[in-house]
């Protein structure tokens, strides 16, 4: 499978501002996903990256509060904007369509980014 | 919309036991069902993706089953070890790739 990287991991922040997270693979995908994982929950999209358009935001997100970019077929980002205590949580960037990969609908996800809200 | 629900939450077994890992969903028009492992504070490693077609994948110790008539997939991990000690998820994707994610089953084997 590919190298997907995401930066920053942790970060701790303080309320109202906003913090942009990356996501990078090695080689080129067809789809970029961001997902949220609230403490102790499991893992909910939040939308899919469209490369050089406008993301596709799940019920309940918003591009004001989470914006996203896709300038490229590797690489993605995602802002966590206005941040509150809420927001708290691990965001995960996931992808499909690794050339290398036999199933080709077959998903992976990057390490995670740790975010604390104070 | 799809509903994911893993049984049992939390499994603790003493080393070498064989286990069993449920998974149900309520929308039978899937693509695919992935079954993932979390360790503490990382991300997620695919185990085994079976495609709507598929009764089942096997990767070295792991077993992964699909009804999707009974909107159930079951995870077998055979002889289990300290090192299987983690998060079992499952995800079944029914359009776009999207994944629905099951709550998880915490498990811990004891040496």
């Amino acid at each position: 499978s590919a190298v997907i990287s995401q930066k920053p991991s942790r970060d701790i922040c303080q309320r109202g501002t906003s913090l942009t997270i990356q996501c990078q693979v090695d080689s080129q995908v067809t789809m970029m996903f961001w997902y949220r994982q609230q403490p102790g929950q499991s893992l909910t999209l939040i939308a899919t990256a469209n490369q050089g358009s406008e993301a596709t935001y799940e019920s309940g997100f918003v591009i004001d509060k989470f914006p996203i970019s896709r300038p490229n077929l590797t690489f993605s980002t995602l802002t966590v904007s206005n941040m509150s205590p809420e927001d708290s949580s691990i965001y995960l960037c996931s992808v499909v369509g690794l050339a290398a990969i036999k199933q080709e609908n077959e998903q992976f996800f990057g390490p995670g980014t740790r975010l604390t809200v104070l | 919309k799809q509903e994911v629900t893993q049984i049992p939450a939390a499994l603790s077994v003493p080393e070498g036991e064989n286990l069993v890992l449920n998974c149900s969903f309520t929308d039978s028009a899937i693509y695919n069902l992935q079954w993932f492992r979390q360790d503490p504070g990382k991300g997620l490693t695919s185990l085994l993706l079976i495609q709507s077609s598929q009764r089942e994948q096997t990767s070295g110790r792991l077993n992964a089953s699909l009804d999707k008539s009974s909107g159930r997939s079951t995870l077998y991990i055979a002889a289990s070890q300290p090192g299987d000690s983690a998060t079992y998820l499952c995800a079944a994707n029914n359009a776009g790739n999207m994944l629905t994610f099951g709550g998880g089953t915490r498990l811990m084997v004891k040496p």
